[in-house]
């Protein structure tokens, strides 16, 4: 079983529409939560990043961290084209090695 | 925003040539830098791990030999791909994480290398 788990999609919504994105995950150690988007042939860019359990929103964007089922989510309003893009969950335990989901692309069509 | 380049963004060489890979942090100082590699449809794997001034940890699977680092600054570390091989041909990403950013365990990733092998 991998230690993080992400449907690689990829995932089709109009314009306007929510995205949730969501990743699994074994190890209960891990307690840092972050959400990257890469576009294609670029490196990823950090979007959003949770401590432990709870929400965060930031704009647009909504993570979610539940520590008890091991379950996070991206939450993306109002979906615009501009956010087609892959989006990697990643997590740690702190200052060790971040593991990375294989990422979920998806599609925003106008 | 903490900046990390990489260069070159593409190269191109010869089976059993060496490639020389540069990460820098442009605007902070990095005290642990890390070489990630991304094949196609799969995520980013952890290759190494270095500290300025000592020896990169090696993930397991990784040839040190053969993927020589170097992190001889604060600012630049580079990755060495030694007698390059078709299938060494992939998707090379730094990342490098600063103390003095925020205090956490946070990386900044450059924009890759896409390395193709002859």
């Amino acid at each position: 079983q991998k230690e993080v788990e992400q449907d690689p999609g990829p995932l089709s919504v109009p314009e306007g529409a929510i995205v949730s994105l969501n990743c699994t995950y074994s190890n209960s150690a891990f307690q840092y939560f972050m959400w990257y988007r890469q576009y294609s042939r670029k490196g990823p860019e950090l979007l959003m990043y949770t401590y432990s359990s709870g929400n965060k929103e930031d704009g647009r964007f909504t993570a979610q961290v539940d520590k008890s089922s091991k379950y996070i989510s991206l939450f993306i309003r109002d979906s615009q084209p501009s956010d087609s893009a892959t989006y990697l969950c990643a997590m740690t335990g702190g200052y060790q090695k971040v593991t990375f989901g294989i990422g979920t692309k998806l599609q925003v069509i106008p | 925003g903490a900046v990390v380049s990489q260069h070159p963004s593409r190269v191109i060489c010869k089976s059993g040539t060496s490639v020389k890979i540069e990460c820098r942090s442009l605007d902070f100082q990095a005290t642990t830098m890390f070489w990630y590699r991304q094949f196609p449809k799969q995520s980013l794997m952890l290759m190494a791990t270095s500290n300025e001034g000592s020896k990169a940890t090696y993930e397991q699977g990784v040839e040190k030999d053969k993927f020589l680092i170097n992190h001889a600054s604060l600012t630049l570390s580079t990755l060495t791909v030694t007698s390059a091989h078709p299938e060494d041909s992939s998707f090379y990403i730094c990342s490098a994480r600063g103390e003095a950013i925020r205090g956490v365990n946070e990386q900044f990733f450059g924009p890759g290398t896409r390395l193709t092998v002859l």
